[in-house]
């Protein structure tokens, strides 16, 4: 069965340090999506990603973050200088359409902690 | 802004017991709702979906029914396994504004023992 594949699992920074999250959604996705679950709080959305482009971004997604599908597999988040308050797990997401109107499919998380 | 508030637990039961998750929202438009799970160690997957008021999801045993009068999503299972153990989310996508992503709830960790 296809799934979204995420690395590493765990990753551990100091802060001010740039930070590269890496996911490969499924192969016939269009809509790629990045979301994080701090300890203990709600999954909250931080941006959707198709034709190349940034579609949805969240207030939380400011200029420390960036997204990019570097080669037409991969699809990465880059933290700039992480922040303690980065320290979360972080899902990246796929569907064939709009999540909506369909099944997202999810990555098992990176755990970040920022130190 | 729209939210979901679901219980948090964790939440401990016995196989073959009754499950009842509570779900409530709010939403400036007319949301689809969702219930996604979460096994250990890997992705959440949706588990079911409700799309317009008095719709009724299931999947695997599980029901939900979208009560618009009481903006509820409550998830239900008559007899749990221990194969039910995961975490449970609620979430809701409402196309107000064009916005097409997901608002999550806290999530609610189910561990049923044999």
């Amino acid at each position: 069965e296809p799934e979204v594949t995420q690395t590493p699992s765990h990753q551990v920074t100091q802060m001010g340090q740039e930070v590269i999250l890496r996911c490969v959604p499924i192969s016939n996705h269009l809509y790629f999506y990045w979301y994080r679950q701090i300890l203990g709080q709600k999954v909250e959305f931080l941006v959707s990603f198709y034709n190349n482009e940034i579609s949805e971004k969240s207030e939380i997604f400011d200029d420390q973050f960036s997204v990019e599908r570097p080669d037409g597999s991969n699809f990465t988040l880059k933290i700039r200088s992480t922040k303690l308050e980065d320290s979360a797990m972080y899902f990246c997401a796929s569907s064939e359409v709009r999540m909506r109107d369909t099944e997202a499919f999810f990555g098992q998380g990176t755990r970040l902690t920022v130190v | 802004g729209d939210s979901v508030t679901q219980m948090e637990g964790p939440v401990t039961l016995s196989e073959e017991a009754f499950l009842t998750i509570n779900c409530t929202y709010t939403a400036t438009g007319y949301p689809s709702l969702f219930w996604y799970v979460q096994y250990p160690g890997e992705g959440l997957q949706l588990l079911l979906k409700a799309t317009k008021a008095d719709d009724k999801g299931s999947n695997k045993g599980f029901e939900a029914t979208y009560r618009k009068e009481t903006t509820s999503f409550h998830l239900e299972k008559g007899s749990v396994q221990v194969s039910d153990s995961a975490v449970y989310f609620c979430a809701l996508s409402d196309l107000v504004g064009g916005s097409e992503k997901l608002v999550f709830g806290k999530g609610m960790k189910l561990t049923v023992n044999p």
